[in-house]
């Protein structure tokens, strides 16, 4: 199996405009997780899906964040407008059963 | 939801020197996994312990889990430049990762 595969790996961008990050979870894993690390606020859990349905968004900062996953194999995080603030690396995992989990490479993201 | 704490922070050390990390929970954990992410790298799994004072050791790591199954250790003997990294302590089902200790080996 490839893993967890992120796109892209890195992402520069102006504040205010839109960014849209990738995932592809392991075949088979019914979990899928998205996490946000800084050296301020260390690793966080954004949001996490079971079965493609959404179960704990509570992480998610505000509006501006939304993540989606239409099917077992695609998520995807949203962020719109961008802020420099939301400067970062944005680390998807996958699990087969919530315990332990694969992380992708992760999508290191800049915002100007 | 729950939270694991992770101490300490940082850990600097000289090569050759033993380090630990320590995880703790104000809830019993079903299980606990711990993880380490290299510098620039992703976490990456290390292993997951689930009965109440099981001890599992991989080559010079040594990882506890507490009888109360509210705490865990990772022990590293004799450490080695190549242990260098942020070893991260996590309880199930995203119940959140702890913050992480980061050792730094002195060669």
């Amino acid at each position: 199996d490839a893993g967890v595969i992120q796109s892209p790996r890195h992402e520069v961008t102006e504040m205010g405009q839109e960014v849209t990050l990738r995932c592809k979870p392991i075949s088979g894993h019914d979990y899928l997780f998205w996490y946000r690390q800084t050296m301020m606020r260390g690793l966080e859990l954004l949001i996490y899906f079971n079965n493609n349905v959404p179960i704990d968004d509570s992480g998610m900062p505000e509006d501006r964040f939304s993540a989606k996953m239409p099917n077992a194999s695609f998520s995807t995080l949203k962020i719109q407008p961008s802020e420099p603030r939301d400067s970062a690396v944005y680390f998807c995992a996958s699990s087969l059963d919530g315990g332990t989990q694969y992380f992708g490479p992760g999508t290191r993201l800049t915002v100007l | 939801g729950q939270q694991v704490m992770q101490i300490p922070q940082y850990q600097h050390v000289q090569e050759g020197e033993d380090f630990t990390t320590y995880c703790n929970s104000s809830t019993t954990l079903s299980n606990i996994q711990w993880y380490k992410q290299r510098p620039g790298g992703h976490p990456v799994f290390l292993i997951q312990l689930v009965k109440s004072g099981e001890v599992k050791k991989q080559k010079r790591l040594t990882f506890q889990f507490g009888e109360a199954k509210k705490n865990s250790s990772l022990h590293i003997t004799a450490t080695q430049t190549t242990d260098v990294g942020t070893y991260f302590c996590a309880g199930p089902h995203a119940r959140g990762f702890g913050a992480g200790t980061r050792l730094t080996v002195k060669p």
